[in-house]
């Protein structure tokens, strides 16, 4: 069992939509959690962390974490095509972070 | 841009030679972590050095070591490259051990050939 899933895609949302992108986890222990977004051929750069239980909002996007189930999620609200990328979910587990193999998203226009 | 700097961008090398990747950290962050990340996939972690120390290592043979200088900068070396070597490496740094914020380089493209 890997240490982070995330579903590959591609998922693809019409330009206005929401996204919505998930990833669970498999170490208990896990202290932080971390969505990145890449672009092809790039380095990932940090959309959110989340370190407690429940939504963190910053701007279009919505970070909401559940410990007891282990699971991450990203909603991207009214989706622009400069967000079609690669997101990555990273979890922290104290002195190591883990990466999901990313989810692929498209935003039509 | 995130301040932290790797060098060089792209690197073509053949089987079995050697390679030195480096990393500048953002200012004032003490700990560096490396990953390589293969084509489709997620960055694979290697090792973390916090304050010149190995402080972690995921499942890479022994060829890959590194080594974190006391400005924070870091070097990776690989060893007998093999054609699976081949992949991005990253470069991340954060300001404290533990839960503090991963900070990517622009990565090192490497081909072995």
């Amino acid at each position: 069992q890997k240490e982070v899933e995330q579903n590959s895609g591609p998922l693809s949302v019409p330009e206005g939509a929401i996204a919505s992108l998930n990833c669970t986890y498999s170490d208990r222990v896990s202290q932080s959690f971390f969505w990145y977004r890449q672009y092809s051929g790039k380095s990932p750069e940090l959309i959110m962390s989340i370190y407690s239980n429940g939504d963190k909002e910053d701007g279009r996007f919505t970070a909401q974490l559940n410990k007891a189930s282990q699971y991450v999620s990203l909603l991207i609200r009214d989706s622009q095509p400069s967000d079609s990328a690669t997101y990555l979910c990273a979890v922290n587990t104290g002195n190591q972070f883990y990466f999901g193999t990313g989810t692929s998203l498209t935003v039509i226009p | 841009e995130t301040g932290v700097t790797q060098s060089p961008t792209h690197l073509i090398k053949t089987r079995g030679q050697q390679v030195t990747l480096r990393c500048s950290s953002q200012s004032g962050h003490n700990t560096v972590s490396w990953y390589q990340q293969a084509l489709g996939q997620g960055p694979q972690f290697i090792f973390q050095y916090y304050r010149e120390e190995e402080n972690g290592r995921g499942n890479f043979p022994p060829r890959f070591s590194g080594l974190q200088f006391p400005n924070y900068s870091s070097e990776l070396n690989v060893n007998a490259l093999e054609l699976d070597d081949s992949a991005l490496y990253l470069c991340a740094s954060s300001l404290v051990q533990g839960e503090e914020t991963q900070y990517f380089g622009p990565g090192t493209r490497l081909l072995v050939l």
